[in-house]
């Protein structure tokens, strides 16, 4: 079955970029997420990559896709302390569900 | 343009009671997803719908169900309630069932069972 893999937790210092990364099984994915969620909050859609590009970059995101290894990585560049959540990354499969990993809590230090 | 609007947000019900939430998508969009997200668990797929009829289920028991109204509003039902029902339910609505198309979540509603 699918299974959405991803570190728990990363702490960064504000100004410095962050990584989380992600690894994912299903090699029929055509796109991959990458959601924020906030305390109390729903998912925020961050950004996305078709399965055919190996990186999309939306101002101070960047995604990276491996998809020989089946790797996403999504760094944040100029972390900020509002940039503090918990971050999901996604891969839609049959039916065009989406599996979600467990989420990596990032927490920004001023 | 409205988010997903889901109601109400918190809920506090005891075992064996039923449940009915409720959720109004993104003007336009005629599918919607529920997710129910726990601690344990993480984000699992439930169920979608488009144009009134179930397209997909997740590995979730009959207590759960859903239904879609013709304005595309949305009510997920949970019968028999179970402390472990206790989670963040979150609905999701997108335009068409497009693989191409985003899913755009509500705030959730907040279940607890006590």
């Amino acid at each position: 079955g699918e299974d959405v893999e991803q570190s728990l937790f990363l702490s960064v210092r504000e100004g410095d970029s962050s990584v989380i990364n992600c690894t994912y099984t299903d090699s029929s994915s055509t796109y991959l997420y990458w959601y924020k969620q906030e305390p109390g909050a729903g998912l925020q859609l961050l950004t996305y990559i078709f399965s055919n590009m190996d990186m999309k970059q939306d101002q101070r995101l960047t995604v990276l896709l491996n998809k020989k290894d089946k790797h996403l990585s999504l760094r944040i560049a100029d972390t900020q302390t509002g940039d503090s959540a918990i971050y999901f990354c996604a891969e839609n499969n049959a039916g065009n569900m989406l599996t979600f990993g467990g989420g990596t809590r990032l927490m920004v230090k001023p | 343009k409205a988010g997903v609007t889901q109601t109400p947000r918190y809920l506090i019900k005891t075992r064996g009671q039923q449940v009915t939430l409720s959720c109004s998508p993104i003007s336009g969009h005629r599918s919607v997803s529920w997710y129910q997200q726990t601690p344990g668990q993480g984000l699992q797929f439930l169920f979608e719908y488009f144009s009134e009829t179930q397209r997909n289920k997740g590995n979730f028991p009959g207590r759960f169900s859903g239904r879609q109204f013709s304005n595309s509003r949305s009510e997920m039902n949970v019968s028999t309630l179970e402390l472990g029902d206790s989670a963040l339910y979150l609905c999701a609505s997108r335009r068409t069932l497009r693989d191409d198309e985003k899913l755009f979540f509500g705030s959730g509603t907040q279940l607890s069972v006590l």
